[in-house]
């Protein structure tokens, strides 16, 4: 059964950084694209970024670009999402999830539990 | 970017009712919509991709339908187990935003 777990959340200062991880199994990695998706609390979903199977393309929502960076590692079945300068609106559960292509219609069928990141001081 | 608009934004029925909810996009996007179902604290369930493609164990009463910019999710029959919040999203261009969804309760 394909899985992903997320790590890394916790709480940091507004200006600081933060690293998420994601951790896949039962799945091939390496030839699906990522996403990364977060929900405020008591909000929607947001689209956050997303990568390519090989890493060579990237995507993402304008209010993170510049500060948000997403990785993976094909060998260690991991995605990343690098955060800095992060402020009280970046606090939210991130999700990552597995960006699918049905016929050319992509969607992220496969999720994980999420990690709450809070920005306060 | 594209903007998604979901409506109701909240919406109550019975059990056995069958319910309607619409999500228009701000441009074309063809049929590049996805429909999910996120329950109270779990993560999101994507229950129809493409506008009307089924995901695997998704109920039949679960209908979507539309093209262009006009898309509806039809759910008959309505069991307890599908008052949750739901959410379109359109997979045609990046960033790949999300209406702010349509919470059904149970009235």
């Amino acid at each position: 059964e394909a899985q992903l777990v997320e790590s890394g959340g916790g709480l940091v200062q507004p200006g600081g950084s933060l690293r998420l991880s994601c951790e896949a199994s039962g799945l091939t990695f390496r030839i699906f694209w990522m996403s990364w998706v977060r929900q405020a609390p008591g909000k929607g979903l947001e689209w956050v970024a997303n990568i390519k199977e090989d890493g060579t393309e990237t995507n993402y929502v304008d209010s993170v670009k510049g500060r948000f960076t997403i990785s993976r590692d094909n060998a260690k079945n991991s995605l990343s999402l690098q955060m800095n300068s992060l402020s009280p609106e970046d606090s939210a559960v991130y999700y990552c999830a597995r960006f699918d292509f049905w016929s050319g219609f992509p969607g992220m069928d496969v999720w994980g539990q999420g990690t709450t990141v809070t920005v306060s001081s | 970017d594209i903007q998604m608009t979901q409506s109701p934004s909240s919406l109550s029925a019975s059990i056995g009712d069958r319910v309607t909810i619409t999500c228009r996009a701000s441009q074309s996007i063809a049929r590049h919509l996805n429909w999910y179902q996120q329950k109270t604290g779990k993560a999101p369930k994507l229950l129809l991709h493409a506008a009307s493609y089924f995901q695997s164990g998704v109920p039949s009463r679960f209908v979507g339908s539309g093209f262009g910019t006009d898309f509806t999710l039809t759910i008959s029959g309505l069991q307890f187990e599908d008052f949750a919040t739901y959410y379109c999203q359109q997979s045609y261009s990046p960033p790949y935003t999300f209406g702010q969804g349509t919470k059904l309760e149970i009235k």
